[in-house]
């Protein structure tokens, strides 16, 4: 059964970088019909995709935070990572690292459990 | 980009009842529309992909339906347990979620 969690400081200050790890367990990272993504919801709020990657590193980024936005692979530890820069109180929020069926379709069939990250001095 | 706008925001319904929700994009997203299921303090859950297929292992009471613009989630007889806020999701041109509809039992 695929498993994914999510790991990282809980706390950021404001200006900094935020920085999550997904680990991938019970299925390869390299599986070419997949790719792996970041979503966040601020608490109470809906859903935002953050950006995807395949494992041969290929990236797709949410316009409006591409700017600050960097998504990694590690394919020999079989986990993906997060780096948010400059982040403010408003990314504040419950990170997820999900799974994209990409194939005849695509969707987020797996996700972690999701991290909170609180933005604050 | 592609918005998505989910009505109604929240929704009170009986155990038993036939619940419906509607989604609309913002321009033609074809089929490209998922459907997820997000229970308090718990990730979203797939049920409903590309408009009207439903995932393995969920229940046929939920079912989906539309294409270009408008969209549908039905659950036929809602369950105690399908007390969650839905999203549906358009992977057209790249990826979005809408706002949410919270379910809650009358």
């Amino acid at each position: 059964q695929l498993q994914l969690q999510e790991s990282g400081p809980g706390l950021v200050k404001p200006s900094e970088t935020l920085s999550l790890t997904c680990n991938v367990s019970g299925g390869s990272i390299r599986n070419s019909i997949y790719y792996w993504g970041w979503i966040r919801q601020p608490p109470g709020k809906g859903l935002e995709w953050i950006g995807t990657i395949y494992f041969n590193g290929s990236t797709c980024y949410n316009p409006s935070l591409k700017s600050r936005v960097t998504i990694s692979v590690d394919t020999s530890k079989n986990q993906f990572s997060l780096k948010l820069s400059s982040v403010t109180a408003a990314d504040t929020a419950l990170y997820y690292c999900a799974r994209l069926y990409s194939s005849n379709s695509q969707n987020f069939d797996y996700w972690g459990q999701g991290t909170l990250v609180t933005v604050s001095s | 980009d592609i918005q998505m706008t989910q009505s109604p925001s929240s929704l009170s319904a009986s155990v038993g009842d036939r619940v419906t929700m509607t989604c609309q994009a913002s321009q033609d997203i074809r089929k490209y529309l998922n459907w997820y299921q997000q229970k308090p303090g718990k990730a979203p859950k797939l049920l409903i992909y590309d408009a009207s297929n439903l995932e393995t292992g969920v229940p046929s009471r939920f079912s989906g339906s539309g294409s270009g613009t408008d969209f549908t989630f039905t659950i036929s007889s809602l369950q105690p347990e399908d007390i969650a806020t839905y999203y549906c999701q358009q992977y057209d041109d790249l990826y979005t979620f809408g706002q949410g509809t919270k379910l809650e039992i009358k």
